[in-house]
């Protein structure tokens, strides 16, 4: 069975620093994928990222990095330089099947709250 | 892009009463598409996977004959909440496995959700 722990139920933070979020999977399958979503007070869910479980490579996007460590199952989210616009939940997500248009088992989310 | 319409985005019904949510693909055709509950302060949970043409497989827990869900045509998807009451009070969210796009790489495109109260 797949599972996603997201540890940190809340994290608050004043403007400008930065933060990591942590995301800690299990699953059996050798193929999987890895999503992070953002959730505004809207509700809506807004896409991230999405990674495979054969790239393990870090990436970076604007104030936006990930951290994938498939040895400690971890695939961690950092923002730099935090905004108050960064506050919203943040889900991470694993999708077991090998086509990634897939069911999701979503982590427990992680409620930033940027301060100014 | 790939765009998913859900509607309505809220609904505050009687006890009793059924609630019909939408869930359309406005420029893909969507086999499949997944509902999500998700309670206060919670996470999402799936609960049932809509195939179109065919029955929904729903997880283990969720009441087929209390969540119904119709899937046909290639571009919506309904939920429906009969008899609802009070704990079935929930943001409903779908998602629709589409084509995967070049920039983001994203493949599965959620609706904006629905939340759901009932008195």
């Amino acid at each position: 069975a797949q599972k996603v722990t997201q540890a940190q139920t809340e994290i608050s933070v004043v403007e400008k620093e930065d933060v990591t979020l942590d995301c800690v999977y299990e699953t059996r399958d050798t193929t999987y994928y890895l999503f992070w979503y953002k959730q505004p007070p809207s509700g809506e869910l807004v896409f991230l990222i999405r990674r495979n479980s054969f790239d393990e490579q870090n990436e970076i996007s604007g104030r936006y990095s990930w951290n994938f460590q498939k040895s400690t199952s971890s695939f961690n989210f950092t923002i730099t330089a935090s905004q108050v616009v960064d506050s919203a939940v943040y889900f991470c997500a694993l999708s077991e099947e090998d086509n990634a248009g897939n069911m999701l088992t979503f982590g427990g989310g992680t409620r930033l709250m940027v301060k100014p | 892009g790939a765009v998913v319409s859900q509607h309505p985005s809220w609904v505050i019904c009687k006890s009793g009463t059924s609630v019909k949510i939408e869930c359309r693909s406005l420029d893909f055709q969507a086999t499949t598409m997944f509902w999500y509950r998700q309670f206060p302060k919670q996470s999402l949970m799936l609960m049932a996977t809509s195939n179109e043409g065919s029955k929904a497989t729903y997880e283990q827990g969720v009441e087929k004959d209390k969540f119904l869900i119709n899937h046909a045509s290639l571009t919506l998807s309904t939920l429906t909440v009969t008899s609802a009451h009070p704990e079935d009070s929930s943001f409903y969210i779908c998602s629709a496995r589409g084509p995967t796009l070049r920039a983001t790489n994203e493949k599965l495109f959620f609706g904006s959700g629905t939340q759901l109260s009932v008195l």
